[in-house]
Formats: structure tokens, sequence, C-alpha cells
């Protein structure tokens, strides 16, 4: 299975949004709503930010926003804050029973 | 509450076997609202899936991996185990164990993972 395809690197001003896309096949995220999304700082566990596409866990900022469209998924983060400089993980199900992960995107808060 | 701490060899060499344990506290392993799950990332790179288990004991393998892998349950029901055989250079990386809640994507508790090097 291959990784599903996120940007390296995306940037944005304080208090500005921006948006990370993951883009998989009809194999994942075409078929599954089951769509997760991972923040993580260097040296540390991930932490999930967004499940099911558009759920936010208990404690999480609604400065984070998932969608989805078609074999597209997408993370919004809105009003941007120092602190949200990190690597942001995609994860989809797939029709193989199995789980993928996208390639990673570094958020540069400038 | 909830813990998960990953043990083992932090060094392996080349076409031996990596060995990893979780230990899991706080929550039963047979509890049939989650499933565990290994997951990796080599230095410097992305998160890879390797694999996870169900309550019931059935497993499901990064395909990429199938050949290499198993994960298990003691039989104490509370550690998780990952097998790696034949390892090389490429699997180099730090281990997470992992808990995602069952019916949705969600992978809610993380160890803090463990650096496996394999060199001779």
């Amino acid at each position: 299975q291959s990784a599903l395809a996120q940007p390296a690197s995306v940037s944005g001003s304080p208090g500005q949004s921006i948006t990370i896309s993951c883009t998989g096949t009809s194999s994942d995220i075409g078929t599954y709503n089951y769509v997760s999304w991972y923040q993580q700082y260097p040296g540390k566990a991930p932490k999930v930010m967004i499940y099911d596409v558009n759920n936010r866990p208990s404690g999480i900022s609604d400065r984070f926003s998932g969608s989805k469209s078609g074999n597209t998924a997408s993370l919004t983060v809105s009003r941007l804050q120092a602190e949200d400089e990190a690597d942001y993980y995609c994860c989809s199900y797939t029709t193989s029973s199995t789980w993928v992960f996208g390639g990673g995107t570094k958020l540069t808060v400038l | 509450q909830l813990q998960l701490q990953e043990s083992g060899p932090g060094l392996v060499k080349p076409s031996e076997t990596l060995s990893l344990t979780c230990s899991v506290s706080g929550v039963s392993v047979s509890d049939s609202r989650y499933y565990w799950a290994w997951i990796r990332q080599p230095p410097g790179k992305g998160l890879e899936w390797i694999g996870n288990l169900d309550y019931s004991g059935t497993t499901y393998y990064n395909p990429s991996l199938k050949s290499r892998v198993t994960i298990f349950v003691d039989t104490s029901k509370t550690q998780l185990s990952l097998i790696l055989n034949s390892v090389t250079a490429a699997d180099t990386a730090v281990y997470h164990c992992a808990r995602r809640r069952g019916g949705t994507s969600q992978i809610d508790q993380w160890g803090q993972g463990i650096l496996v090097t394999v060199s001779s």
C-alpha cells in the first residue's frame, strides 16, 4: 500500500488559516470516513486532533477542523498560533482492512 | 489511567529478530472496545502502520511487512508483543504501541516509543 500524499510543508502567519491536504485513492479515503489527523512535536508521540473525518476529541481546540471530498481529506487550522507549529499526519482505513498514514506535513508558523 | 510502555533491546544486528513488548496498564487488552497497534517512525521520516490486533486476537498487518511480522498478546492479557524477523537497517525506527477505539479511526493513546537501531 502506498502512503497517502501530503504536502511536505505549509506555512502561515499567526491569526491566519491553513489547510493541509491528504490525497488517497478509492481504496482508502474515497471509500471510508475513517480518516484521522495527528499532531506531532519533535521527540514526542503523536496526538489525535481529528478522527472520522471531522470529529474533534474532547479537549482539542475548535480551531482544528477536518473535511473530505472524494479521495482527498483536509485538515484546516484556523487562527494560527505559534504552538500549532508541528508535524501533521493523516491516516486512513483501507479496503484491505489495514491502515495507511500520510507522509507528513511540517507546519511552520511565520 | 491507561499507560502504554514499550520495552526491548535498543540495538539489533542485521538478519536477526527484533522483539518488543508493550506493557498495558489501566485497561485489559481483551477489552472489546479497543484495538491495539504497533506503529513505527524511522528517524526524520513519517509514521508507518505495522499492524494491529483486536480483542479476539485477530491480526492485520502492513502488506509490506506481513511476511516478517507477528503481533500477539501474552496470556496475562497485560502485554502486547511485536516480533519482526530478518531485520535490516531500514527497520531502524522509533516503535510505538498504541490503542485505537473500536468503530472509529481514533488512535487515542500512544506509548512514548522506543528507538531500535539495526546495526552490526
